[in-house]
């Protein structure tokens, strides 16, 4: 069973940094591209980073570029999220989502909640 | 960015037809994708690449459509479909998801 369990949920400061991390099993890590997706509270869903199965390409939303940093360990089955300046509009649930077939989504977290707020 | 425009809310009685709309601003082709988020949970993927129905999912579910103008049809409606619908395209970057369409059964 696929299974990918976020974790770093917190409260921040505006300017602040966090760190999420997410691991995964049920499948074979090494070989897929990972992202993360956030959804502000009452809104939609924002596709934010994406990183391929090596690491050799990363790809982010306008939104976050420059700020946040993704990144993964595969020898650790883990998926991380480096947010860095936070502000009060990345307050969000976070959701790392395995990449499927054609650009799909197939499986995703149960998410963390990131509050940033003074 | 290639917005994709749902209409935000239906509601309709179990056992009914419901069909639910995403249009692009441009083509996607068929590289289309639908997401079932019920409250308090994360989304899971229904339909993707336009009508291809994913693995577990209800055949009560299907989906329809190519370049512009996708439907997501449920048939017939069970109360526990109550949950919002999210479309989501990846023929252009950035991959982008609609609004969202809230079904509420009645």
């Amino acid at each position: 069973e696929v299974q990918l369990v976020e974790s770093g949920e917190g409260l921040v400061q505006p300017g602040s940094s966090m760190k999420l991390s997410c691991v995964a099993s049920g499948f074979t890590f090494s070989n897929y591209g990972m992202n993360w997706i956030r959804q502000a509270p009452k809104k939609g869903l924002e596709w934010i980073a994406l990183i391929y199965y090596d690491s050799s390409s990363k790809y982010y939303a306008d939104s976050v570029k420059g700020r946040f940093t993704i990144s993964r360990d595969n020898s650790k089955n883990t998926l991380y999220l480096e947010m860095n300046s936070l502000r009060s509009e990345d307050t969000a649930m976070y959701y790392c989502a395995k990449r499927g077939d054609y650009g799909s989504y197939d499986y995703w977290g149960q998410g963390v909640m990131v509050t940033v707020s003074s | 960015d290639t917005v994709l425009t749902q209409s935000p809310a239906l509601a309709v009685s179990p056992g009914e037809r419901v069909t639910i709309s995403c249009r692009a601003s441009e083509s996607v082709s068929t590289l289309m994708h639908w997401y079932q988020q019920k409250p308090g949970q994360q989304p899971t993927l229904l339909i993707y690449l336009a009508s291809n129905l994913e693995s577990g999912v209800p055949a009560r579910f299907s989906g329809s459509g190519s370049g512009t103008d996708f439907t997501l049809t449920i048939d017939p409606v069970e109360a526990d479909d109550t949950a919002t619908y999210y479309c989501q395209q990846s023929w252009n970057d950035p991959l982008t998801f609609g609004s969202g369409t809230k079904l509420e059964i009645k």
